[in-house]
């Protein structure tokens, strides 16, 4: 079942621009974690964020936490064309326990 | 690492056919998950494993569909007999089971479409 929403469903910029990506979930986690997926191809991790931090960095990534609010945020600074893909939260409530994936955001980096 | 492998890529079949998809998780690695991603549904969790014995298989649609892990680097997923209601991407992955790290590594799927 899913766990939550992904919102915009899909976000279409322009390269250079900022991307931000919202996620929703319904129960009580461990992780959240934000994965990529191109076109045809496997999800790719991209971060992950514990229940007990507000924010994670990664290279042009940025994470955001709000467990009070069961909500998550995604931003992708400087977006370039090769980020084009779908991006999906996914919440786990522990080590070795499944993902339950969101629905994604489809995100397009017009150059 | 070659990563998680998956076999066939695609595979196209007739309803009523049996189905093995094959999966080779990353070496080192002890929890092992199939999920299965349509348009309507999403990325969904079919079933487990956790040191080669299933946790979980609530997710298996029915009873045509098995899982089995012989060994800790072989799993399969069947269904028997198929219905074109099963096309989907099936994927693998494996995760290493280490204390609170929970990062998964997807294989590139199984593209099943059944006619």
């Amino acid at each position: 079942s899913q766990q939550g929403e992904e919102d915009p469903q899909a976000l279409s910029i322009q390269e250079g621009e900022n991307a931000t990506m919202n996620c929703s979930y319904k129960t009580s986690i461990n992780n959240l974690q934000w994965y990529r997926q191109n076109s045809g191809r496997g999800l790719v991790h991209l971060i992950l964020i514990r229940s007990n931090e507000r924010e994670k960095h990664s290279g042009r990534l940025r994470v955001t936490l709000d467990t009070s609010k069961k909500s998550s945020s995604l931003l992708i600074t400087a977006s370039r064309a090769a980020d084009t893909a779908s991006y999906f939260c996914a919440t786990d409530t522990g080590g070795n326990t499944p993902l339950v994936f969101g629905k994604g955001t489809r995100l397009s980096v017009i150059a | 690492d070659a990563g998680v492998i998956q076999s066939p890529r695609h595979e196209v079949t007739e309803m009523g056919q049996e189905v093995t998809l094959r999966c080779k998780p990353i070496s080192g690695h002890n929890s092992l998950f199939w999920y299965r991603q349509t348009m309507m549904r999403g990325l969904e969790l079919l079933i487990y494993f956790n040191n080669n014995v299933p946790i979980d298989d609530s997710g298996m649609p029915e009873d045509r569909f098995s899982a089995k892990m012989p060994n800790a680097s072989f799993s399969t997923l069947k269904i028997q007999p198929s219905e074109p209601r099963d096309s989907a991407v099936y994927f693998c992955a494996s995760s290493s089971g280490l204390a609170g790290v929970n990062e998964q590594f997807f294989g590139p799927g199984t593209r099943l479409t059944v006619l």
